[in-house]
C-alpha cells in the first residue's frame, strides 16, 4: 500500500516566522511531488511541485526534495495569518498514474 | 487558460433520494478527469477517473456512479443517497505539462439528512 504521511497539527507559528511542513512517502519510485494549500471550506490550490532533489523557491514558499530519504517539505517564510488553512502533500505513485495524497497539516499563524 | 466548473456548489438531499453533480471544463481537449470526496476530518478519496468519453474507472466500490457523456463533461450520480455520502465532492483535471498538476474546481457539499 502506497502512502504519504503528514504529521496532521495543528501547527502553530507566529506572524513574520518560518513554518516548515514536512511529508513522507513510501514508494521509492516516486517522480513528481506536490504541495496544495487548502481554506476551510474550499477545494485545494496549488502551490508547486517539485520533482527534482534539491529545493525550488517560488515567492515565499520553498519546496524541498530529499528522494534518498523519501521526504519532501515546505517552507513558508515570513508567515502571514492568511496563511491559516491545511497544506496537504500529494505524490505520485512510481508509474505517475495515481496520485496519492496525505490527510494534511493545519497551519496556524497568530498575529 | 483551462478553468473548471462543477455545480451545485452546495445541495442538501434526503436519505434515499437521487443524486446529480456535474462538472465541465473549458479550454482544453481530451482531459483526464477525476470525481474525489472529502468527509468532514478525513482525506481526499478518489471515486472516478475518466480518460475519455466513456472511459470511466472506479476506485471505491459504493453507490455512486459516474459518467462520461462528452469530452469536457463529467457527472457524479446516485440512485439513492445514504447518510454515509455526506461530503465534499471535488472535481478535478489533470493537465499534460506542469508534472501532470490536477486542478480541482470548487467543490460541491452535499449533506445528506
Amino acid at each position: 500500500q502506497k502512502e504519504v504521511e503528514q504529521n496532521s497539527g495543528p501547527l502553530s507559528v507566529p506572524e513574520g516566522a518560518i513554518a516548515s511542513l514536512n511529508c513522507t512517502y513510501s514508494d521509492r519510485g516516486s517522480q513528481s511531488f506536490f504541495w496544495y494549500r487548502q481554506y476551510s471550506g474550499k477545494s485545494p490550490e496549488l502551490i508547486m511541485f517539485i520533482y527534482s532533489n534539491g529545493d525550488k523557491e517560488d515567492g515565499r514558499f520553498t519546496a524541498q526534495l530529499n528522494k534518498a530519504s523519501q521526504y519532501v517539505s515546505l517552507l513558508i517564510r515570513d508567515s502571514q495569518p492568511s496563511d491559516s488553512a491545511t497544506y496537504l502533500c500529494a505524490v505520485y505513485a512510481g508509474n505517475n498514474r495515481k496520485l496519492i495524497w496525505g490527510l494534511g497539516t493545519s497551519l496556524a499563524v497568530n498575529p | 487558460s483551462q478553468t473548471i466548473h462543477q455545480w451545485p456548489a452546495t445541495l442538501v438531499q434526503p436519505v434515499g433520494s437521487p443524486l446529480s453533480l456535474e462538472c465541465t471544463v473549458e479550454g482544453t481537449s481530451n482531459p483526464n478527469l477525476y470525481w474525489y470526496r472529502q468527509a468532514a476530518g478525513r482525506g481526499l478519496q478518489l471515486l472516478f477517473y475518466s480518460v475519455g468519453i466513456g472511459q470511466i474507472s472506479s476506485e471505491v466500490p459504493q453507490n455512486l456512479s459516474a459518467s462520461r457523456p462528452q469530452d469536457r463533461q463529467f457527472i457524479l450520480s446516485s440512485k439513492k443517497l445514504l447518510l454515509s455520502d455526506s461530503g465534499f465532492y471535488l472535481c478535478a483535471h489533470r493537465t499534460g505539462n506542469e508534472g501532470n498538476t490536477i486542478y480541482f474546481g470548487e467543490g460541491s457539499w452535499l449533506t445528506v439528512v
